[in-house]
């Protein structure tokens, strides 16, 4: 089975500080994908990348940049968290295909105080 | 741009029953569209794949139709039971690799 793993569970940080989400796939998946969910918006894409290094910007990529130098991790960070980016976020992998399912991970619910 | 609307209200139905989710989506057909279920404080679990060429999928109780004319797909559970009470999410694939998420439907199936 694949195992998507996210750091944290639950996070509580400070406006300003900056935020690091860990992100970790067993399957060699070489896409990974970062978004955020919030009630009645559904899951929105931040950041995707499908290689090592690699990284395309999603549909709301403003306050957050990623990191992927491994292929099984990819990373988000918040360079000064907001209060408006109080969310859960959401980690997925997939095959190379894009008509391969997307596996997820339990998410990280941030709270920015 | 692509959009895709599922109903925001939940579902309710009693067990037993066949559950039908909605998910309607505007602008071009997608090659293909997936469908997945969360359950409260986990990550999304993919479920069925459907492509544009065909019209009905199965897998065990469940039933996914996909209709390009009226730019529609319909999820069905058969035999609904307490747990398959979740919410259950439609995607669609944009090009490349982006795949758009709609809000989705929560389902509660009552014993």
């Amino acid at each position: 089975d694949v195992k998507v793993t996210q750091s944290s569970r639950y996070l509580v940080k400070r406006t300003g500080e900056k935020v690091f989400l860990e992100c970790v796939q067993d399957m060699d998946h070489e896409n990974m994908f970062w978004y955020r969910q919030d009630p009645g918006l559904g899951l929105r894409l931040i950041y995707f990348s499908y290689d090592v290094k690699m990284k395309e910007k999603g549909d709301i990529p403003e306050g957050y940049s990623v990191s992927r130098e491994k292929k099984e991790r990819f990373s988000l960070i918040l360079e000064s968290a907001s209060t408006n980016q109080t969310s859960m976020y959401l980690c997925a992998s997939s095959d190379r295909l894009s008509n391969q399912p997307q596996h997820f991970g339990d998410g990280t619910r941030l709270s920015i105080l | 741009s692509q959009k895709i609307e599922q109903n925001s209200e939940a579902l309710n139905i009693q067990e037993g029953k066949t559950a039908t989710l909605t998910c309607n989506y505007t602008n071009y057909s997608p090659a293909y569209l997936q469908w997945y279920r969360q359950d409260p404080g986990r990550g999304p679990v993919f479920l069925l794949l459907i492509r544009e060429n065909e019209k009905e999928k199965r897998k065990e109780r469940l039933k996914v139709t996909f209709d390009t004319t009226l730019k529609q797909s319909l999820f069905h559970i058969t035999a609904s039971q307490p747990a398959d009470s979740a919410t259950y999410l439609c995607a669609l694939n944009t090009g490349g690799f982006k795949t758009i998420f709609g809000a989705g439907t929560r389902l509660f199936v009552k014993a």
